[in-house]
């Protein structure tokens, strides 16, 4: 596997419910992002970690947000209490530690639907 | 905060024509810009980018130019194809979010056959 991997593709929860997604990003990429998209828009950061390290949050993630990176490899993203404004795609996104660090390379994303 | 706009959501040209497709930006400060392309149910794909030291960069049939001094972004795509047919989005390296980048809203292109 070669590409950022997300899991799952697609989640449907009924609203006060609890959610988790999972962030696998490529092997030698130290850098991890988390960003939401909502349709017609383009993608909103929330979050960075450089290793296991969280060193941004945007404000758009509420206290029901919680991201995760324990080993510096895989993330995963929680969002608790489930609102139906949560519903959207929720992007994860990795970049090398040299070179092109700024280049982001997408996964296919987690469509949340909130009912 | 910082925006990334697009001057129009929706583009549609024919197969074999050039596209151009514009952003704007807003922060005079950002040093770096990248274009993506998301097709439907995908995440974005990278295309290009450029630095602020740059005016011009080409890629495989793609050139993205970059013009400071009204803060303005294009890509071209030259000899445009169906399979081009997505979403694209210029996006900024934004200060407020450290290395992080930042979208605008993006360009629907349609190519017709």
């Amino acid at each position: 596997d070669t590409g950022v991997s997300q899991d799952p593709r697609h989640k449907i929860t009924k609203r006060g419910q609890n959610v988790t997604f999972r962030c696998d990003p490529i092997s030698e990429h130290n850098r991890l992002y988390w960003y939401r998209q909502t349709l017609g828009q383009g993608p909103e950061f929330l979050t960075y970690f450089q290793n296991e390290a969280q060193l941004e949050k945007s404000r758009l993630l509420s206290d029901r947000f919680s991201a995760e990176r324990p080993k510096g490899s895989f993330s995963t993203l929680e969002i608790q209490r489930t609102e139906q404004g949560d519903s959207a795609m929720y992007l994860c996104a990795s970049s090398p530690p040299l070179g092109e660090r700024e280049k982001l390379f997408f996964g296919s994303g987690t469509q949340l639907s909130v009912l | 905060g910082e925006n990334v706009g697009l001057h129009l959501p929706t583009l549609s040209v024919q197969e074999g024509d050039n596209s151009i497709i514009n952003c704007a930006y807003s922060n005079s400060a950002s040093d770096y810009f990248i274009w993506y392309k998301q097709e439907s149910g995908k995440g974005p794909q990278f295309i290009i980018d450029i630095r602020s030291n740059m005016d011009k960069r080409q890629g495989q049939r793609v050139t993205v130019l970059l013009n400071k001094t009204v803060k303005h972004l294009s890509l071209q795509i030259a000899a445009t194809q169906p399979g081009d047919s997505a979403v694209y989005f210029c996006a900024e390296r934004g200060n407020q979010a450290g290395t992080a980048l930042i979208f605008g809203k993006g360009t629907t292109l349609s190519v017709s056959s």
